[in-house]
Formats: structure tokens, C-alpha cells, sequence
């Protein structure tokens, strides 16, 4: 079945603990993204990633790292959380040809993540 | 880079009513996208508009692009309580690939 996986889809942690959640995808896409979904804020783009080795910030980058080590594989990286990042997570990937606008993005699961 | 208006924030209608939520950009899209995220679930696409003045229908969904291609709606005729969740426009943008509206949250009352 074609899908996106995230890992862990709930998770409680304390201020300054190095965390990351795990993204993955079995569709063979070159795009992924990370998105953070805030009530009355919708979706806002944290980074994504063309293909393997290419990530760009999007919208809301700081407290985040990512990397792109494998196609599948697009993890978010949490060096020091801070309250202000609880927040839903989602991954999404979609085909990375032509104008990426173009084309469906699919979305794994969601991340609840609460930072005390 | 690109911002889009999405509205209304929230809309509560009876069963069987009509529903519509619009997305605004002040720049020409080449295409806008719609999706549909049901309560504790992620967001699952719909459908995408690209030609001027296009319509594209799914059972009791009517999606439009405006003629200028700066607006788009979302009509849902007669709704049941399966049409629940919070409905998202996206479309292209300079910084990213893509961008989403804040999106319309539909209640329906049994």
C-alpha cells in the first residue's frame, strides 16, 4: 500500500530534550516536506526537500533541522524544543517532476507533539 | 510569497444545507489544489483546477477556478455529516512549491 509512515504519532517531552520524528515514504517521490499545523494558522511549510541531499526552508524554519540522506526517508529534527514548537507534524511527499505545484501531495499520519 | 485567503474560518450548517468556502490571491495562479482533512486525520487531496472559468464536480462537490484565475470555490450541495472536516485550497508560491490557505472548518448538525 502506498502511504506515508511517521514515527512516533504522539509524543511528550520536556524542554531542551533532542528529539526526532521519523518520516517515510514508499512511493519512490523525490519531494518531501514537513508541515506544522497550528489552530487558526492551517498548514505552514517548515523545510522540504527536492531530492536526496537537497532540502530547502520553507516558511516557519527556525528551532528545525531535517536531512535527506535516503529517498524515502526525510526525518525533522528537533535539536532544543521550546513549548512554542507543540504543534501537529505532518510529512508529506508527492512526485518531484515539472512544477511541483502540479502535483498531489500526499500526507503521512501527524505527529502530536507537546513540549513542556 | 504567494498568500492565499481562505474563507470563511468556520461554517456550521444543518444537515442537508448547502456549503461553499472560496480561496482569494491577489496574483494569477497557474493552478490550485484542494484538500480535505477529516477530524484527527491528515490532509487527503481532492482535486486540481488549472484552466480559467474550469468546473469540476464529484458527487455533491462542485470546485470552480475563477475566470482570472485568482479565485476558487468549493460547493458542497446538500450536506451530510461524512462531509465534516476542515477544507484547504493550495497553491504554487515563490519560497515553496506550495502553499495552503488557513482552510474552512465545516460543522454539520445532525
Amino acid at each position: 500500500e502506498a502511504q506515508v509512515t511517521q514515527n512516533p504519532r504522539y509524543l511528550i517531552t520536556v524542554t531542551g530534550k533532542k528529539l526526532t520524528v521519523t518520516c517515510s515514504q514508499n512511493m519512490n517521490h523525490e519531494y518531501m516536506s514537513w508541515y506544522r499545523q497550528d489552530p487558526g494558522l492551517g498548514l505552514r511549510q517548515i523545510y522540504y526537500s527536492m531530492n536526496v541531499e537537497v532540502t530547502d526552508k520553507g516558511d516557519v524554519p527556525e528551532g528545525y533541522k531535517v536531512s535527506r540522506k535516503e529517498k524515502r526517508n526525510f526525518p525533522l529534527i528537533l535539536e532544543s524544543p521550546s513549548p512554542n514548537q507543540t504543534s501537529l507534524y505532518f510529512c508529506a511527499s508527492s512526485r518531484g517532476s515539472g512544477d511541483l505545484s502540479y502535483n498531489e501531495q500526499f500526507f503521512g499520519p501527524g505527529t502530536r507533539l507537546t513540549v513542556l | 510569497g504567494q498568500q492565499v485567503m481562505q474563507i470563511p474560518q468556520y461554517q456550521h450548517v444543518q444537515e442537508g444545507e448547502d456549503f461553499t468556502t472560496y480561496c482569494n490571491s491577489s496574483t494569477t495562479l497557474s493552478n490550485i489544489q484542494w484538500y480535505k482533512q477529516r477530524p484527527g486525520g491528515h490532509p487527503v487531496f481532492l482535486i486540481q483546477l488549472v484552466k480559467s472559468g474550469e468546473v469540476k464536480k464529484q458527487k455533491r462537490l462542485t470546485f470552480q477556478f475563477g475566470e482570472a484565475k485568482k479565485n476558487s470555490s468549493l460547493h458542497i450541495t446538500a450536506t451530510q455529516t461524512t462531509d465534516v472536516g476542515t477544507y484547504f485550497c493550495a497553491v504554487p508560491s515563490g519560497n515553496t512549491p506550495l502553499v495552503f490557505g488557513k482552510g474552512t472548518r465545516l460543522s454539520v448538525i445532525a
